[in-house]
Formats: structure tokens, C-alpha cells, sequence
């Protein structure tokens, strides 16, 4: 199974801030990465497919890249609606498998 | 706008089969290019994919290799809804379940649409 270590498992920032994430991969998936957004008692929303495709409807802040076995994402300035745990996730192999979260707070 | 709503017993005891219900509206489940996943989390832990149905051919399924022996999805085309079932269960089985679309196409893979979850406890 591929493994996934996402960092850091939490960070406090302030609307405005430049956050950045990053996520290795135990072996190469090429640009078979997805980011998502997850808010407590909301569904899942993804952000960012291929590595680098913003999904229809995400703002722009948001942002990804990397290729092989390290990626990033990005966002550009919080917006208070930004706080919540994200997610990386990788496509490239069964069992698809989960990054542990980042959860950006306050 | 596809939505997904998981529905089931939100407390199953230990041993016995766990059965949820995804039900989606916006869409049908026949479309392509989709498969219709169930992914969970245990509190306090990552996400964990659980399998998949593939609904527009021949109900073609996938397993978590961890779960293989233990898990089952279907779907009823009629009603627009797929189903898991997780048999002999025990308290590592407690976790919020979702239900996923899962969109493959031009080499891209990714979960585009989520149920907002289900907390299902194990306890006798």
C-alpha cells in the first residue's frame, strides 16, 4: 500500500496568511493527488485534482503542485471560511489511501 | 447539483453485519465515468477507503485488500442508491462512514462529491 505523511498535523494562522501543506508519498503516483476540505459536520469537498486542477467553483487562492512522491498545497490569503482540516489523497493505486489531515485553526 | 445522503443504524453490536444506504439525487448512478465508493473514519484517525461499485456495467466491485473478507457493496439501480455492508464487526469498526462519487476519466481520479457522514458506533 502506498503511505502518505502529510505536515504539519495542525498550524495556527490568521485571515490573510499564506498557508502552505505538504504531503509525500511513500512511492511515485506521477500527479495522481487530490486535495480536500473538510469542516466538522459538513461533506468532504474537493479542491484540487491531479496534483495541480483546481476543481470547478474553489477560489483561486487555493493552489497545488508536485509531482512523484512531493506536493503542496497552497492558500494564498485564509479566509475565515478556510479554517478546517485538509486532506491529501492519492489516486494512483488500490487501496486508495489518505494523508492524516492538517487541521488549520485559528 | 449531485448529493449524497448515507442513512442506517447509527449503533450495531459487536458480531454483527453493518448496513448503510447511500442515496443520490442530482444524478444517476448509471452515468459514467463514475464509481460510487464508501470511505470511513475512525475518531481521532485518518480517512480509510473502504471499496467501490462500478453501476454503469456489470456492478463491477473493489475491495480495501484489509477489509476484503469482511465487506460487500452493491447497488439498486431503481432507486438510485448503493449499499455496504461490514460483517462480523467490533469496536475497530466505529467511525464515521461516507459515501463518495468517484469520477476516473482522462487519467484523472478523484472524489468530486461526498455525503455529509454517518457515525456508526459499535457496542453491545
Amino acid at each position: 500500500d502506498i503511505q502518505m505523511t502529510q505536515s504539519p498535523s495542525s498550524l495556527s494562522a490568521s485571515v490573510g496568511d499564506r498557508v502552505t501543506i505538504t504531503c509525500r508519498t511513500s512511492e511515485s503516483i506521477s500527479t495522481y493527488l487530490n486535495w480536500y476540505q473538510h469542516r466538522p459536520g459538513k461533506a468532504p469537498k474537493l479542491l484540487i485534482y491531479d496534483a495541480s486542477s483546481l476543481q470547478d467553483g474553489v477560489p483561486s487562492t487555493f493552489s497545488g503542485s508536485g509531482s512523484g512522491t512531493d506536493f503542496t498545497l497552497t492558500i494564498s490569503r485564509l479566509q475565515p471560511e478556510d479554517f478546517a482540516t485538509y486532506y491529501c489523497q492519492q489516486s494512483f493505486a488500490i487501496p486508495y489511501s489518505f494523508g492524516q489531515g492538517t487541521k488549520v485553526e485559528i | 447539483q449531485v448529493q449524497l445522503q448515507e442513512s442506517g443504524p447509527g449503533l450495531v453490536k459487536p458480531s454483527q453485519t453493518l448496513s448503510l444506504t447511500c442515496d443520490v439525487s442530482g444524478g444517476s448512478i448509471t452515468n459514467g465515468p463514475y464509481y460510487w465508493d464508501w470511505i470511513r473514519q475512525p475518531a481521532g484517525k485518518g480517512l480509510e477507503w473502504i471499496g467501490r461499485i462500478y453501476t454503469s456495467g456489470n456492478g463491477y466491485t473493489t475491495y480495501n485488500p484489509s477489509l476484503k473478507s469482511r465487506v460487500s457493496i452493491s447497488a439498486d439501480k431503481s432507486k438510485n442508491q448503493f449499499s455496504l455492508k461490514l460483517s462480523s464487526v467490533t469496536a475497530a469498526d466505529t467511525a464515521v462512514y461516507f459515501c463518495a462519487r468517484n469520477h476516473y476519466g482522462s487519467a484523472k481520479v478523484y472524489f468530486d462529491y461526498w455525503g455529509q457522514g454517518l457515525l456508526v458506533s459499535v457496542s453491545s
